[in-house]
C-alpha cells in the first residue's frame, strides 16, 4: 500500500502569514493526490485535485504543486477561516489512503 | 443541490453488526462511484472502501476487509456499507463522500455526508 507522510503535524501561524504544508508519497503516484481541509466537528472538503487544480469555490489564496513524491499545499495569506486542519489523500491504487493530517493554528 | 445524507449510526456491541445507508441527490448517482471515509475520535481521516457506479467493482481497506461490504442500489440512489464483526477500534464518525471525476479517472472526493457515528462497545 502507498503510505502518505504530511509534514508538520502542527504548524502555528499567524493571520498574513504564507505556510506551505508537505505530502511525503511513499511510491510514485503520478499527481493522484487531493488536498482536503476539516474544520472541527464538520466534514471534510475538497481544496486541490490532481495535484495543483483548485477545486470550484476555493479561494486563489490555496495552491498545490508536486508530482511523483512529493507535493505541496501553500496558503499565500492565511486568513482566520484557514485555521483547521489539512489532509492530502492519493487516488493512485487502491487501497486509497490519507496522511495524518497538519493542524494549523493560530500563533 | 448536490448532496449525499448518511443514516444508520449507533451503538453496537463488540462482534454485532450494523448497516450504514448513504443518500444521494443532485446528480446522476449511477454515473460516480462512491466512498466510505472514517474518522476515530481525535483522529485522521481513513478511506474505508469505495465502489464503482454501476456497483460492480468494490475496493476495501485492509482493516475492514472481509468484515464491511459495500453495496449501491442505483434505482434508489443509495449505497450502503454493511459492517460486521465490528470492534472496539470500528468506533468512529463514517462519511460517505462522491468522487470527483475528471477524463473517467477519480481525483477527488467532492461531495462528503454529514457523517454518521458507530460506536462499538459493550
Amino acid at each position: 500500500d502507498i503510505q502518505l507522510t504530511q509534514s508538520p503535524s502542527l504548524l502555528s501561524a499567524s493571520v498574513g502569514d504564507r505556510i506551505t504544508i508537505t505530502c511525503r508519497a511513499s511510491q510514485g503516484i503520478s499527481n493522484y493526490l487531493a488536498w482536503y481541509q476539516q474544520k472541527a466537528g464538520k466534514a471534510p472538503s475538497l481544496l486541490i485535485f490532481a495535484a495543483s487544480t483548485l477545486q470550484s469555490g476555493v479561494p486563489s489564496r490555496f495552491s498545490g504543486s508536486g508530482s511523483g513524491t512529493e507535493f505541496t499545499l501553500t496558503i499565500s495569506s492565511l486568513q482566520p477561516e484557514d485555521f483547521a486542519t489539512y489532509f492530502c489523500q492519493h487516488l493512485k491504487s487502491y487501497p486509497w489512503t490519507f496522511g495524518q493530517g497538519t493542524k494549523v493554528e493560530i500563533k | 443541490e448536490v448532496q449525499v445524507l448518511e443514516s444508520g449510526g449507533g451503538l453496537v456491541q463488540p462482534g454485532g453488526s450494523l448497516r450504514l445507508s448513504c443518500a444521494a441527490s443532485g446528480f446522476p448517482f449511477s454515473s460516480y462511484g462512491m466512498s466510505w471515509v472514517r474518522q476515530a475520535p481525535g483522529k485522521g481521516l481513513e478511506w474505508v472502501s469505495g465502489i464503482n457506479g454501476r456497483g460492480n467493482a468494490t475496493y476495501y481497506a485492509d482493516s475492514v476487509k472481509g468484515r464491511f461490504t459495500i453495496s449501491r442500489d442505483n434505482s434508489k440512489n443509495t449505497v450502503y456499507l454493511q459492517m460486521n464483526s465490528l470492534r472496539a477500534d470500528d468506533t468512529a464518525v463514517y462519511y460517505c463522500a462522491k468522487q470527483l471525476y475528471r477524463s473517467a479517472i477519480p481525483y477527488g472526493l467532492d461531495v462528503w455526508g454529514q457523517g454518521a457515528t458507530v460506536i462499538v462497545s459493550s
